[in-house]
């Protein structure tokens, strides 16, 4: 069974500095993809970030950029010089295919404070 | 624009009703999905559909029903068998492409029982 854990339940960052959200996954499927999603106190889920199980290099999207370290299952978000808005929850997911089923899981989340 | 869209943002229930979730999408996605988030909690998932008219049980289906009878729709009965339904719902659509997954959400929906 796939599993993703977030062992940080909240993290500080001040203003203009990075920061790294922890993400470890556990499955035996050679093919998945790991997603990072934030939600902010409006409740919506955002995109942003992806980084399938083949790719060499590491994704980046603006600001965001993911760790991806295979050998050790973990894929860490970073967050480059932090702004207020992006003070949020921060959820881990990962997408497995089993036939024809396209289910993400994920993970209880970090919630993320960015102080001025 | 292309969407997603919950309605009602806010809901209320008494004990022992049936209530229905909206979730309605124009972009055109096969794949729909409804998950139930707790406070403090990440996403569990309650059913999904890959294809109009069938659906199937995610990890928590118990008290919970679906229809899809149309691509476009995919609505969420709370049934007054789901013994704590007070929770934050959220539905997705997603597009496959190049063996990625992406779901993109809705608003979601906010059930309290009173």
């Amino acid at each position: 069974a796939q599993k993703i854990t977030q062992t940080q339940p909240g993290m500080f960052v001040q203003e203009k500095e990075a920061v790294t959200l922890d993400c470890t996954y556990d499955t035996s499927d050679q093919s998945y993809g790991l997603f990072w999603y934030k939600q902010p106190s409006s409740g919506e889920m955002i995109f942003l970030i992806y980084q399938g199980s083949y790719d060499e290099q590491n994704a980046t999207e603006g600001r965001y950029s993911l760790n991806f370290q295979k050998a050790r299952k973990s894929a860490n978000l970073v967050i480059s010089a932090s702004q207020l808005g992006d003070s949020a929850m921060y959820f881990c997911a990962m997408s497995f295919s089993g036939g024809s089923n396209y289910k993400l899981t994920f993970g209880k989340g970090t919630l993320l404070t960015v102080n001025p | 624009d292309g969407g997603i869209t919950q309605s009602p943002k806010y809901l209320f229930r008494k004990e022992g009703q049936n209530v229905t979730l909206s979730c309605e999408q124009n972009l055109n996605h096969d794949a729909m999905y409804w998950y139930r988030q707790d406070p403090g909690q990440g996403l569990r998932l309650i059913y999904y559909s890959q294809i109009v008219n069938d659906f199937q049980k995610g990890d928590i289906a118990e008290g919970y029903s679906v229809s899809r009878e149309k691509k476009e729709s995919f609505p969420l009965t709370v049934t007054s068998a789901q013994k704590n339904p007070t929770a934050f719902y959220l539905c997705a659509s997603s597009r496959v492409w190049e063996g990625r997954n992406e779901q993109f959400f809705g608003p979601g929906t906010r059930l309290t029982v009173l």
